[in-house]
């Protein structure tokens, strides 16, 4: 699976958006985007996916460049409860045997 | 929503004994369920995939016969730690895709591990 790279803590003020970058420069034409975060001693939960458009649901938006090299989930309306790691993950199809491995995340502190 | 649960939250044993941790998907099916580790202040490292009906596969560096995994119906699947020792004490999770929406995986809240 392609490796990714984003920024190792952020910080951001309640009730600003939270722009979380993720760069994957190698990732392959089959294998979509996921974000997911982890908020401290709980499981991962999923936030969003995508292959090549912006997607957009009820947490967030996920934005992805046209080169797919890189991606940027997007949290609106930050609070405190954001506060978690956010892992961005570039997996193949799951019918293509693509599993879900975990990097460090970006540690998001949501300040008030 | 989709829902995955494990059981025990939390288990704290001796040294020497098996310790089982249940991961059930509670509304969907999974015939394929994943378990991860996690060091404090460590990503989650995936261990194994579970396959419903037929052996689990193993990722590099793990042991088998230390980490037992049975996937015995599509909605449960268990690993058990034999012989723990205190290194073995860890954050264990599950994860399930639902059969039909594979693409969303579904995390369970994990189990802690203290091996004393």
């Amino acid at each position: 699976d392609a490796k990714t790279t984003q920024p190792t803590s952020m910080d951001c003020a309640e009730g600003r958006a939270a722009n979380l970058p993720c760069n994957h420069s190698t990732i392959s034409g089959n294998e979509y985007v996921y974000w997911y975060r982890q908020i401290h001693s709980q499981g991962p939960q999923y936030i969003i996916h995508g292959l090549k458009n912006n997607e957009t649901n009820e947490m967030a938006s996920l934005i992805i460049t046209e080169d797919r090299k890189s991606s940027t989930l997007i949290l609106p309306h930050a609070t405190l409860r954001d506060t978690a790691v956010y892992y961005c993950i570039v997996r193949a199809p799951y019918n293509q045997g693509g599993k879900l491995i975990f990097g460090q995340g970006t540690e998001l502190s949501v300040k008030p | 929503g989709a829902v995955v649960s494990q059981h025990p939250s939390r288990v704290i044993c001796k040294s020497g004994t098996s310790v089982k941790i249940e991961c059930r998907s509670l509304d969907f099916q999974a015939t394929t369920m994943f378990w991860y580790r996690q060091f404090p202040k460590q990503s989650l490292m995936l261990m194994a995939t579970s396959n419903e009906g037929s052996k689990a596969t193993y990722e590099q560096g793990v042991e088998k016969d230390k980490f037992l995994i049975n996937h015995a119906s599509l909605t449960l699947s268990t690993l058990t730690v034999t012989s723990a020792h205190p290194e073995d004490s860890s954050f264990y999770i599950c994860s399930a895709p639902r059969a039909l929406a594979p693409e969303t995986q579904y995390f369970g809240p994990g189990t802690r591990l203290l091996v004393l």
